[in-house]
């Protein structure tokens, strides 16, 4: 079962191209986070939203309560944007994240 | 440091070793897990800690594994007898409040069994 499923799996896009990488997740939430992940390298905190659309730099984020989805836009691509994206959720009754498995993105110049 | 820090970075064990992974919390925070992430999956729960106290082990996957945070800051998993299957890489992250508020990761160990 898997709570959270994010799409693509893979994505590879020119630099400079609009990007959107897609997360539902199944279960009543109190908060979604987006997280970024360099190969061999930690996780960075992105986004964490309960609802409508923030915004930093080149990334926005969205979700639809209702719907049950978020996406994770990122505006005139650059290689060092290269990184797997993850979709993590906060659900409403217990104590942990669900993650989904996440999206490789490779920037091309 | 600002950040969650996590050591060692990297850690080799023969199978029947036992390992012990560090986290660091950012201080102040009160709220720290632990992640098992697999090569190419998302992380996976394995434990929570509010304060010292472990409010959830639910996610630990058996009894091999053993997580403390006595003091209520630093914490420390700790895997019994490896075994291959252990080979992941280990997240801790931490936050202020609960999970409902920003959550901010280590780089994670990883730790090959072989």
């Amino acid at each position: 079962k898997n709570e959270v499923e994010q799409s693509p799996q893979n994505l590879t896009a020119q630099e400079g191209e609009f990007i959107t990488i897609n997360c539902s997740y199944s279960v009543g939430i109190s908060a979604l986070h987006w997280l970024q992940q360099h190969p061999g390298g930690g996780i960075v905190s992105l986004f964490m939203l309960s609802s409508g659309k923030k915004k930093h730099g080149r990334l926005i984020a969205t979700i639809n309560i209702q719907e049950k989805h978020s996406s994770l836009h990122i505006t005139a691509s650059h290689p060092r944007d290269s990184a797997v994206y993850i979709c993590a959720v906060s659900e409403v009754t217990g104590n942990q994240f669900y993650f989904g498995t996440g999206t490789s993105l490779t920037v091309i110049p | 440091g600002a950040g969650v820090s996590q050591s060692p970075r990297y850690k080799v064990a023969k199978r029947g070793q036992d390992v012990a992974l560090r986290c660091d919390p950012i201080s102040g925070h009160v709220s720290l897990f632990w992640y098992q992430q697999a090569l190419g999956q998302g992380p996976e729960f394995l434990t929570y800690f509010q304060n010292e106290a472990q409010l959830d082990k639910s996610g630990l996957p058996s009894d091999r594994f053993f997580a403390e945070r006595p003091e209520g800051s630093v914490s420390t998993l700790k895997i019994q007898r490896t075994q291959q299957e252990d080979s992941a890489v280990y997240l801790c992250a931490s936050s202020l409040a609960g999970r409902d508020t920003e959550a901010f990761f280590g780089q994670g160990t990883r730790l090959t069994v072989v």
